[in-house]
């Protein structure tokens, strides 16, 4: 079966434009997950939605970063007022279901580059 | 804050050696703690892992073993080969307080043909 894809694979935008990033999780998980990892360094979690509501956005690194899931399948991040340090792989990951031992299964990513 | 550290952060092995790769974590509450391979261009995938109530874990070449006391668990690579040759992520989570998973940094490890 598919597995969790992610739109655009590259992304390269101006400082201060807005970014939209996809996730299409694999078909029938409940939970979904957004990480950003920087060049080089490990996984930072962003936020994570079981169903359509995310109970823990504590991830987020500032209030330009917001994400949604509809229909418990597609997620958005968005990104406002892109800036430099903002650069980053954004991974998408999804799972049966939000809980201890239930694996993650990741996207290739969404490499944004902010000029 | 809840942490995960790595090391090392490279690590070079002839191919048929052992690799081994330490974590420490510091949320004395994480219970569940996953190991991710890395090639590159690709996401994380998930190799191995260790629940708290099991001391050690074995998958063919790979082994984890976790040690809660000092809160600290290791990946265990024998035989290796150059297909080893990846980023390894280790992880920590929990599932009071909130369900998130803390990442180490990475180990990139080389296997030499």
């Amino acid at each position: 079966g598919a597995g969790v894809s992610q739109s655009p694979s590259n992304k390269v935008t101006e400082k201060g434009k807005d970014v939209e990033l996809r996730c299409d999780p694999i078909s029938g998980h409940t939970a979904l997950y957004w990480y950003r990892q920087s060049l080089g360094q490990g996984l930072e979690f962003l936020i994570y939605f079981q169903g359509n509501s995310a109970p823990d956005k504590s991830g987020l690194p500032s209030d330009r970063f917001s994400a949604e899931r509809t229909g418990g399948s597609v997620s958005t991040l968005t990104i406002q007022r892109t800036q430099q340090e903002d650069s980053a792989v954004y991974l998408c990951a999804s799972s049966l279901m939000a809980g201890v031992g239930e694996t993650q299964y990741f996207g290739p990513g969404t490499r944004l580059l902010v000029l | 804050g809840e942490n995960v550290e790595q090391h090392p952060s490279t690590l070079s092995v002839q191919e048929g050696d052992s690799a081994v790769i330490k974590c420490t974590y510091s949320d004395s509450a994480s219970n569940y703690f996953p190991w991710y391979k890395q090639e590159l261009g690709k996401g994380p995938q998930l190799i191995i892992d260790i629940r708290s109530n099991v001391g050690e874990k074995k998958d063919q070449r790979i082994a984890v073993t976790l040690n809660k006391t000092a809160k600290h668990f290791s990946l265990h690579i024998t035989e290796t080969q150059p297909e080893d040759s990846a980023v390894y992520f280790c992880a920590a989570s929990k599932g009071t307080g909130g369900f998130k998973t803390i990442f180490g940094a990475g180990t990139r490890l080389f296997v030499k043909a």
